[in-house]
């Protein structure tokens, strides 16, 4: 069956712009989470959620956004973007939370 | 708060040989899972092993095996008979049932030499 699939792979931006991510997770997988990572960070949850509504949120300012739709496909938004937005973004699906979670190839976005 | 930690922050071993990645965690949920995962250059990060806090036998996975000492708050992840494709960075992380958080370490990166 298909992974979790995150789009698009690369993504540059300039400061000050927003941006979309896209992941769309196992089929019948009704969790998602989404993570940052840095080097100097690690890896940082940033929300988890399920049947579209949002049960958890990381530490992460207000410009960070997120949504699940019907079909449990997930987008997250960073608006106002800074330099230091510039990370790997993991996308994770799951059957149930923290059952055992499944994650994408992430997506690379640079902020210059 | 819920931490993990790994304290070895680079590993190498001899392909074939065994060698054991540390990990300690302090989590005050009573229903929890503790996961490794592995992140090869490809950056996916790859589920190697899980188990579940409630189960006292260690879990297992081929040439994977956790010792899981509950009362320490240690889960430390075996590799035996290491083969090249082992080289990545491995995460430990610690998810509670309840909120679909996953709380990674600060990960270990293992080169196995040839």
């Amino acid at each position: 069956k298909a992974g979790v699939t995150q789009t698009p792979r690369y993504l540059i931006k300039t400061r000050g712009q927003q941006v979309t991510l896209s992941c769309s997770p196992i089929s019948g997988h009704r969790s998602v989470s989404w993570y940052q990572q840095t080097p100097g960070q690690g890896l940082q949850f940033l929300f988890e959620y399920f049947s579209e509504t949002q049960r958890n949120k990381g530490n992460f300012p207000g410009r960070f956004s997120g949504r699940q739709f019907s079909n449990s496909r997930s987008e997250m938004n960073v608006s106002t973007l800074e330099l230091g937005d510039s990370a790997l973004y993991l996308c994770a699906s799951s059957l149930v939370g923290a059952g055992g979670y499944t994650f994408g190839s992430g997506t690379r976005l640079t902020v210059v | 708060a819920q931490t993990v930690t790994q304290s070895q922050p680079e590993m190498s071993v001899q392909e074939a040989e065994t060698v054991t990645l540390s990990c300690t965690y302090d989590t005050s949920e009573s229903n929890y899972y503790l996961f490794w995962y592995k992140q090869p250059p490809s950056r996916q990060m790859i589920l190697v092993i899980r188990q579940e806090a409630y189960k006292q036998q260690n879990a297992t996975e081929n040439r994977f095996s956790v010792n899981f000492q509950k009362a320490a708050k240690s889960f430390s992840l075996k590799i035996s008979d290491s083969q090249l494709g082992d080289t990545a960075m491995y995460f430990c992380a610690d998810g509670s049932s309840n909120t679909g958080k996953l709380i990674f370490g600060q990960g270990t990166t293992l080169q196995v030499k040839p």
